[in-house]
């Protein structure tokens, strides 16, 4: 499957600063999703990027897939205690293959 | 209310025993798949089914072993070849088609004294 790097691998941020995840691909990649896993629990879906240059943003996420469809990134405005856990990256979802995934960023928030 | 259940949540054996841990799904998912989380590993794939009897190893199969006689399960057995059970063990399924999400199960947290 394909093999991505995702940095960092932790980050701590105080409340109310931004955070960035990276996910970077040696690759082109045909799309790209991204997962939360919060402590404790299990991985749930966020978004998939399709498009080159695609940016979509949720409320204080946003996601973004690069021009060369190589790289994407998830950035969070003004974290919360909420945003806590860990993202994983999932690329190249493709019909009769297994999703792999990234290694995550794990995201802790102090108030 | 549809989903995917792993059963059950903590489990606990004795070195040398194999266990089989449960996954169920009532989402009418083709795919499923089973994954392992040690902590800064990431999840990684230790099988997947795409369709009823027919599964394919992933990237950590050694010392597990699978079935899948039926659509909506897909129990994984821990045998006693892998040489470190001890993880959290999370199921998933999916449509076939690509672009589709996984949706994931629980997740057992399986313990080898």
């Amino acid at each position: 499957g394909q093999q991505v790097m995702q940095i960092p691998q932790y980050q701590h941020v105080q409340e109310g600063e931004d955070f960035t995840t990276y996910c970077n691909s040696s690759t082109t990649l045909s799309n790209i999703q991204w997962y939360k896993q919060r402590p404790g629990g299990h991985p749930v879906f966020l978004i998939q990027l399709v498009k080159s240059g695609e940016v979509k943003k949720q409320k204080r996420l946003t996601f973004q897939f690069g021009e060369a469809k190589k790289n994407s990134s998830l950035h969070i405005t003004a974290t919360q205690t909420t945003d806590v856990g860990t993202y994983f990256c999932a690329p190249d979802n493709q019909a009769g293959t297994a999703l792999i995934f990234g290694k995550g960023t794990t995201l802790s928030v102090s108030s | 209310d549809g989903g995917i259940t792993q059963s059950p949540k903590y489990l606990f054996r004795k070195e040398g025993q194999n266990v089989t841990l449960s996954c169920e799904q009532n989402l009418n998912h083709d795919a499923m798949y089973w994954y392992r989380q040690d902590p800064g590993q990431g999840l990684r794939l230790i099988y997947y089914s795409q369709i009823v009897n027919d599964f394919q190893k992933g990237d950590i199969a050694e010392g597990y072993s699978v079935s899948r006689e039926k659509k909506e399960s897909f129990p994984l057995t821990v045998t006693s070849a892998q040489k470190n059970p001890t993880a959290f063990y999370l199921c998933a399924s999916s449509t076939r088609g690509p672009n589709t999400e996984a949706f994931f199960g629980q997740g057992t947290r399986l313990t080898v004294v």
